[in-house]
């Protein structure tokens, strides 16, 4: 079954530091990629998802995301965290069908002055 | 704007009393799902309907029960919570099953159980 390894379950940076939370697929064809955000008692907000048209990826709040092929691996990134960026973050696959969104184990992403 | 509402944000129940979470949407999505999440853990799919179309997952508990009158609600009930139910519980929907489709989430209940 398709799945996805998210590395790191906490991640620390200092504001206006460069953000990288990893996330590695399993699959040996291209999935349907997404990266949710989830706030402190909110539910989870899609970031971005990759379809397979761009590689590159731009999602909402300055983040974004690449897919690449030789590594299995769709890392968001974002050049400059803010103090608003502190969430937690989740991987996701779809499997064949959308009602199999799979997701990792998540990233807490703190941000620091 | 389209979107996906849960009502209440905040349940208390006390042991054994049965409890109805809600949820609806704008979105006039065919599928919508319920979601229990624990603390630091993933979400994790109860049961989602297609249309009238109901689909549990093998290892949701009988305890957990849903129905969806219309497009637009569907509600989650627990018959007896016990003290493990406590957890965020969250609806989503999408537009069809299609494994390119979003999911589209609400803002959660959380439920407590005293």
């Amino acid at each position: 079954a398709q799945s996805v390894t998210q590395l790191g379950s906490h991640v620390s940076v200092s504001e206006g530091a460069l953000v990288l939370l990893r996330c590695n697929y399993s699959s040996s064809v291209p999935p349907y990629l997404f990266w949710y955000v989830q706030y402190p008692n909110q539910g989870l907000q899609l970031l971005l998802k990759y379809t397979s048209a761009a590689t590159l990826v731009k999602g909402i709040n300055g983040f974004e995301a690449e897919f690449k092929k030789s590594e299995t691996s769709f890392h968001l990134t974002k050049p400059s965290a803010h103090m608003s960026d502190a969430a937690e973050y989740f991987c996701a696959v779809t499997p064949g069908t959308a009602s199999k969104l799979t997701f990792g184990t998540g990233t807490r992403l703190q941000v620091t002055l | 704007d389209a979107m996906v509402i849960q009502n209440p944000r905040y349940q208390v129940t006390q042991f054994g009393k049965p409890v109805t979470l809600s949820c609806s949407q704008t979105l006039n999505h065919n599928v919508m799902y319920w979601y229990q999440q624990k603390s630091s853990q993933a979400p994790k799919l109860l049961f989602h309907y297609y249309d009238k179309d109901f689909n549990n997952e093998a290892d949701t508990p009988d305890n957990f029960q849903s129905r969806r009158p219309n497009t637009s609600f569907c509600f989650l009930d627990i018959r007896s919570p016990g003290l493990g139910d406590a957890a965020m519980y969250l609806c989503a929907t999408s537009r069809d099953l299609g494994e390119s489709e979003t999911q589209y989430f609400g803002p959660g209940t959380r439920l407590l159980v005293l």
